[in-house]
């Protein structure tokens, strides 16, 4: 079983939309998570990190709940900006070191 | 902001060579760097944390004498594909710790593609 696991879309929605990702995390130690937004034959960009009370950057929201290892990202008012692969990220038994998910893609059209 | 800084961005190499790869911390010093490594389609999946000063540890099923890394510096490391083949043609990114923040920054990454 892969540590992070995540739904990999594609997401089309329309711009404006609001749209949500979710991901599991296997490994209960893992401490630290993060969205990273990865463009196309790019390296990966930390979007936000993830705190149990939740967070919120502008249009993204970020939440997590350990009980259920569950993280979730929320997009509102999408932009066509947005298009990209979010990959969710919790950190490995060796501390820092990141699991990464899948990624889920995202498409966003006029 | 910090910024990782990784060269080359592309190789094209034949069979058998060996490829050399450097990740840069440019504007603080890393005592942690990672390799990672993404297949097409794929999530980036961890190869070795890079200590400097001491060796680095591989993850499982990461051959250390085929993936040689050195990290001599407290803003340099890098990895150095030995005898390169056709199958480890991939994309290798690079990311190093900023101290006391918990917060990896990714180089640009390498595409190699062996012939």
């Amino acid at each position: 079983r892969k540590e992070v696991e995540q739904d990999p879309g594609p997401f089309n929605v329309p711009e404006g939309a609001t749209v949500a990702f979710n991901c599991t995390y296997s490994n209960s130690a893992s401490q630290s998570f993060f969205w990273y937004r990865q463009d196309c034959r790019k390296e990966p960009k930390l979007l936000m990190s993830v705190y149990s009370s939740g967070n919120e950057d502008g249009r993204f929201t970020a939440q997590l709940n350990r009980a259920s290892q569950y993280i979730s990202l929320l997009i509102r008012d999408s932009k066509l900006s947005d298009s990209a692969t979010y990959l969710c990220v919790a950190n490995s038994n060796s501390g820092y070191a990141l699991n990464f998910g899948k990624g889920t893609s995202l498409l966003v059209t006029p | 902001g910090a910024v990782v800084s990784q060269h080359p961005s592309w190789v094209i190499c034949k069979s058998g060579t060996s490829v050399k790869i450097e990740c840069r911390s440019l504007d603080f010093q890393a005592t942690t760097m990672f390799w990672y490594r993404q297949f097409p389609k794929q999530s980036l999946m961890l190869m070795a944390t890079s200590n400097e000063g001491s060796k680095a540890t591989y993850e499982q099923g990461v051959e250390k004498d085929k993936f040689l890394i050195n990290h001599a510096s407290l803003t340099l490391s890098t990895l150095t594909v030995t005898s390169a083949h056709p199958e480890d043609s991939s994309f290798y990114i690079c990311s190093a710790m900023e101290p006391n923040a918990n917060i990896q920054y990714f180089g640009a990454g390498t595409r190699l593609s062996v012939l």
